[in-house]
């Protein structure tokens, strides 16, 4: 079966600096790979997806990630951080053809101090 | 575009009460999913709609659940009775099955943060 393991339960950066959350997935072949944000009190939000092509895609708000297959990962990346980028993160993946199943992680939360 | 549209935002209840929760999807959007969210089990998929028709409610906890969509554009999920380790957030969810591929973009309602006592 799938999985998605997001290593970092709570991640805390100073506003301007740097950004990287990690995501692992487990499975035969190259899933869908999403990257979800969720604000407090809110739905999650689309930030961006792989499907296939080039490895490294750019998202909403300044987002990227790169898909590295040797390493199963789907890191997602921001290189400098806003504080209203405080939120919570799931990274999900997906089968491709007809399957509709998306697999999320348990979610990384992000903490941005002034 | 109204987005996914969830009632109500909060729910508390006592336990062995019915609750249920209402979902408005995307118009247009003819797949619709229910998701939990707890601490512990992060987000898990419940049931799964295709144009109106159930195709997958493996995620059903027990059979206190059940979830029903009349027609396109209304979902409901109901719990009776319900227990306290049922308190989450419930999340609906609808995207645009074109190519019933899941590779589209799936949408989020605000969710339902249930409390049951």
């Amino acid at each position: 079966a799938q999985s998605v393991t997001q290593p970092d339960i709570h991640i805390t950066v100073s506003e301007g600096a740097s950004l990287e959350l990690r995501c692992n997935y487990s499975y035969g072949a190259t899933p869908y790979l999403f990257w979800y944000v969720q604000s407090p009190g809110q739905g999650l939000q689309l930030l961006l997806k792989y499907f296939s092509g080039d490895t490294l895609v750019q998202g909403i708000k300044g987002f990227e990630a790169e898909f590295k297959r040797s390493q199963s990962s789907f890191n997602l990346r921001k290189p400098s951080v806003h504080w209203s980028d405080a939120a919570e993160y799931f990274c999900a993946v997906g089968l491709g053809g007809s399957n509709y199943k998306l697999t999320f992680g348990k979610g990384t939360l992000l903490t941005v101090n002034p | 575009d109204a987005g996914v549209i969830q009632s109500p935002r909060h729910e508390v209840t006592e336990m062995g009460q019915e609750v249920t929760l209402r979902c408005k999807p995307i118009s247009g959007h003819n797949s619709l999913f229910w998701y939990r969210q707890t601490m512990m089990r992060g987000l898990e998929l419940l049931i799964y709609f295709n144009n109106n028709v159930p195709i997958d409610d493996s995620g059903m906890p027990e059979d206190r659940f059940s979830a029903k969509m009349p027609n396109a554009s209304f979902s409901t999920l109901k719990i009776q009775p319900s227990e306290p380790r049922d308190s989450a957030v419930y999340f609906c969810a609808s995207r645009a099955n074109i190519s019933g591929k899941v590779a589209e973009k799936l949408f989020f309602g605000s969710g339902t943060q249930l409390s049951v006592l």
